[in-house]
């Protein structure tokens, strides 16, 4: 069935790193792709999103272009900070409509060491 | 402040005794919908509502009931918990169903049932 699979964590990178969290999917059609980050002590919040081949979402910093022929939405950030730290979530809506709501990855866990 | 609700934040209760989780949502919001997060499974839909009286199965309904009698709130009621609906649980809501928005989170209600 239509799937979301993301890098397990946790990732460990030192501040001012770059930082790639790998993200794939399965769908038929054409999905809506997200990024949502999970801080500590609190719910999920959007990062950013893309809505169609080849579109780039970005916030903050991060960036992900999502992939029609990798299927894919890889998260990169250039310099990471310690304020990073946080659990990230690949997402994606199914293509015939929102009535099923997201599919989320399982999360990769992103430890930001100063 | 556009915001999602849910209470209570913390739950502990015992097997068999019925509890509601509330979800209030102030943005006027369509589409609602309700998460557990379980480490190593990530987030798993357990109900959705596309519109008041309008609800409908997720991924894990078994053992949760929901209703939407009002478009702003969107109850997670437990009948009779069971040790295996120790959670962490996520309200979510967003404009509508359609695959381009981004669905805003409540804090989340760690419950643990003993």
């Amino acid at each position: 069935g239509d799937s979301v699979t993301q890098m397990e964590g946790p990732v460990t990178l030192s501040e001012e790193a770059f930082l790639t969290i790998n993200c794939t999917y399965t769908a038929t059609g054409y999905p809506s792709l997200f990024w949502y980050v999970q801080y500590p002590g609190e719910g999920l919040q959007l990062l950013l999103k893309a809505t169609k081949a080849d579109d780039k979402g970005s916030n903050k910093g991060f960036e992900a272009t999502y992939r029609k022929e990798t299927t894919s939405f890889h998260l990169e950030k250039g310099s990471v900070q310690v304020s990073d730290s946080a659990v990230y979530f690949c997402a994606r809506i199914l293509s015939g409509g929102g009535a099923d709501g997201l599919t989320f990855g399982k999360g990769t866990h992103l430890i930001i060491q100063p | 402040e556009a915001q999602v609700t849910q209470n209570p934040r913390y739950l502990i209760t015992v097997t068999g005794k019925k509890l509601t989780v509330t979800c209030s949502q102030n943005m006027n919001h369509e589409y609602m919908s309700w998460y557990r997060q379980d480490p190593g499974l990530g987030l798993r839909q357990i109900y959705y509502s596309m519109n008041v009286e309008v609800t409908d199965k997720g991924d894990v309904p078994e053992g949760y009931k929901v209703s939407r009698k009002e478009k702003r709130n969107f109850p997670l009621i437990l009948e009779s918990p069971s040790p295996n609906q120790t959670s962490l649980y996520f309200c979510a809501s967003s404009l509508t169903g359609a695959f381009s928005y981004e669905q805003y989170f409540g804090p989340g209600t760690r419950l643990t049932v003993t």
